[in-house]
């Protein structure tokens, strides 16, 4: 049973159109994240919410927008995608306070042509 | 803000030589930090962390590390490097003025190349 599970694994879309991905953890952790890896393998937060409270909200372009229904849901819903949104978005969990570390899903590869 | 740095993007070894990546922290308290690795198109998996028990951390995989305060280090090492190492190896420090909640913040990453 994977512990943090996003779908879909890949995504083709074209620019402007808007998509979303959803994650879903059976972990009972507190608290979810979303990381964007661009090309280069680097790793930048996006959002965090703690029992569906959003924490962390980095700069993100509002285009961008987070859901959290329950505390194990963090979906992500992005609009009018551009070229420079391909990237692989990662989900990850973690119990709440410092020192855990993450357990992370495998990732979506979006690709906007 | 905390950060790490991770000298040298590429790393090659031979199978069965010692294996040694660099990561060097900033931090103005005492730091949560971890290793964690990708394989190809996989999410992150947490090999260990340092949580200010011992310096000296032992990981899955025979991977281990060591916490130096004094030369604000935290170099990851594996005696014997397997085929099976071969890998994106990523460095990371919780920020502990993120409001009591985890806010890790990941290094550039190194390539490990293990030679047959």
């Amino acid at each position: 049973d994977t512990a943090v599970s996003q779908t879909p694994k890949y995504l083709v879309t074209q620019m402007g159109n808007d998509k979303s991905i959803k994650c879903e953890q059976n972990l009972g952790h507190d608290t979810m994240y979303w990381y964007k890896q661009d090309s280069k393998k680097f790793l930048k937060i996006m959002f965090s919410y703690n029992n569906k409270e959003l924490i962390i909200n980095e700069t993100v372009p509002n285009r961008f927008s987070p859901k959290s229904p329950d505390k194990a849901h963090l979906n992500l819903h992005i609009n009018s995608l551009e070229l420079g949104d391909s990237a692989v978005y990662f989900c990850a969990s973690s119990s709440s306070g410092q020192g855990s570390g993450y357990t992370f899903g495998s990732g979506t590869r979006l690709t906007v042509v | 803000a905390q950060s790490v740095t991770q000298l040298g993007s590429h790393v090659s070894v031979s199978e069965g030589a010692l294996v040694l990546l660099r990561c060097n922290y900033s931090s103005s308290v005492p730091p949560y930090l971890f290793w964690y690795v990708q394989y190809p198109n996989q999410g992150l998996q947490l090999l260990l962390k340092y949580t200010s028990a011992a310096t000296l951390v032992k990981g899955i995989n025979g991977f281990e590390a060591e916490f130096k305060k004094s030369e604000t280090s935290f170099h990851l090492t594996k005696p014997s490097a397997h085929m099976s190492d071969a890998a994106e190896y990523f460095c990371a420090v919780s920020d502990p003025d993120s409001g009591g909640y985890q806010k890790v913040t990941f290094g550039t990453g190194t390539k490990l190349q293990v030679i047959p």
